[in-house]
């Protein structure tokens, strides 16, 4: 089955105590990127990933860092997490050149950070 | 910065009736819109996506884009609950990431 599989689903840290979230997807997608999720915010882009060793910033980095060593992987990294960071996360993928431009989600990783 | 706005709603509308959603975009080199439903606590799902100005039909299902007015729409022709949601309208240009809107949250009333 085609998906984007994210872990943690859902996660409870403490400040300063740093996590990954992994995002992996097997539709060999070049295309992928990260979300956060905030009421009344929308959907704000972390980080983007074009192809493997390719790495862009999104609107809302401060705080993040991925890395892209494999098509199939984009985790993204909180070296030290801070309250508000708690969000709600969304790991994205789409192919490039010839698609629809229709990005496929994964179920989301819901993170409180204390 | 390229943005996306759209009404937040929440948008009633009673069960069988016509809801209608807008969207308006700032970047006029846009090329690619799209929609997609969030049920609440789920990750948002493609329900529409066009490219030419007109109209789009899908089932129930329409789409309008207007580039002129970097207006895009979308209509739900006899709303069900199961349409209550919210809505993200999303937008890019060529080879530029998609933009997406704070989203309208549609209920439909039984």
């Amino acid at each position: 089955e085609a998906q984007v599989t994210q872990n943690p689903r859902y996660l409870i840290t403490v400040t300063g105590k740093k996590l990954t979230v992994t995002c992996s997807q097997n539709m060999n997608h070049e295309y992928m990127s990260w979300y956060r999720q905030d009421p009344g915010l929308g959907l704000r882009q972390i980080y983007y990933s074009m192809n493997v060793e390719v790495t862009d910033k999104g609107d809302v980095p401060e705080g993040y860092k991925v890395s892209r060593k494999e098509k199939r992987n984009f985790p993204l990294i909180l070296e030290s997490p801070s309250p508000n960071q708690t969000s709600l996360y969304f790991c994205a993928s789409r192919p490039t050149g010839g698609s629809t431009g229709e990005l496929f989600f994964g179920e989301g990783s819901r993170l409180t950070v204390l | 910065q390229k943005e996306v706005e759209q009404n937040s709603g929440p948008l009633s509308v009673p069960e069988g009736a016509i809801a209608s959603l807008n969207c308006t975009y700032s970047d006029r080199g846009s090329q690619s819109f799209f929609w997609y439903r969030q049920y609440s606590g789920k990750s948002p799902e493609l329900i529409m996506f066009i490219y030419s100005n007109g109209d789009k039909e899908d089932g129930r299902f329409t789409a309008q884009l207007n580039k002129a007015s970097q207006y895009v729409s979308l209509l739900i022709r006899d709303s069900q609950p199961s349409d209550s949601a919210t809505y993200l309208c999303a937008v890019n240009g060529r080879n530029t990431p998609l933009v997406f809107g704070k989203g309208t949250r549609l209920s439909v009333i039984a």
